[in-house]
């Protein structure tokens, strides 16, 4: 079974410019979970979708949105980008949604803002 | 407010000694706890983890976990530490994400770098 799969795994944008990260989870996995991976906040939360549906969000500004498709895979965006939002963005996927679900991470996308 | 700590940034152990990662939380109901690894360049894979039960509970790559729930701890252990066990582990529990009736998320510790030496 193929694994969480995130594209692309490196990104160099300028401030202000928007992106785009792409997930596709596991076949079968219907919630996709996103990360931010900082030096220095560490791993911090940012969305959940469950079948196309926002579940939850994290403590980050309207700046960062998501969404879901039909086919569970996810992407999240960042509009106007900043200095600050250089991270690993990490998706998640788990087959459905709650405390106790067992998430399988992707390996990341590196985004690097200059 | 739900939280995890891992007091410890680095631990350096030699080839073959035992490894204790001590990691503890704070959560009001019972917690959904769990241990990720995370090699250099990549992402997160699940340790181990507990929900309920055993108190002690088995891993991949030989790893365990002890839950106290008197010591709101939840420390990982490696009788015997091999040079490929070199990553940052996290620990982690379930939590409700704030401002949601409904929704939970992993809250994460700050993480425990490993360091094997020969």
């Amino acid at each position: 079974k193929a694994g969480v799969t995130q594209t692309p795994r490196y990104l160099i944008k300028t401030r202000g410019q928007q992106v785009t990260l792409s997930c596709s989870p596991i076949s079968g996995h219907r919630s996709v979970s996103w990360y931010q991976q900082t030096p220095g906040q560490g791993l911090q939360f940012l969305f959940e979708y469950f079948s196309e549906t926002q579940r939850n969000k994290g403590n980050f500004p309207g700046r960062f949105s998501g969404r879901q498709f039909s086919n569970s895979r996810s992407e999240m965006n960042v509009s106007t980008l900043e200095l600050g939002d250089s991270a690993l963005y990490l998706c998640a996927s788990s087959f459905t949604t709650g405390p106790s679900t067992e998430a399988f991470f992707g390996q990341g996308t590196r985004l690097t803002v200059v | 407010a739900q939280s995890v700590t891992q007091p410890d940034i680095h631990i350096t152990v030699s080839e073959g000694a035992s490894l204790e990662l001590r990691c503890n939380y704070s959560y009001g109901a019972t917690p959904y706890l769990f241990w990720y690894v995370q090699s250099p360049g990549q992402g997160l894979q699940l340790l181990l983890k507990y929900f309920s039960g055993d108190t002690l509970v088995q891993g991949i790559k030989g790893f365990e976990a002890e839950f106290k729930r008197s010591q709101s701890s939840f420390n990982l252990r490696k009788p015997s530490v091999h040079w490929s066990d070199a990553a940052e582990d996290f620990c982690a529990v379930g939590a409700q994400v704030r401002r949601s009736n409904s929704g939970y998320a992993l809250n994460f510790g700050k993480g425990t770098s490993l360091l094997v030496t020969p």
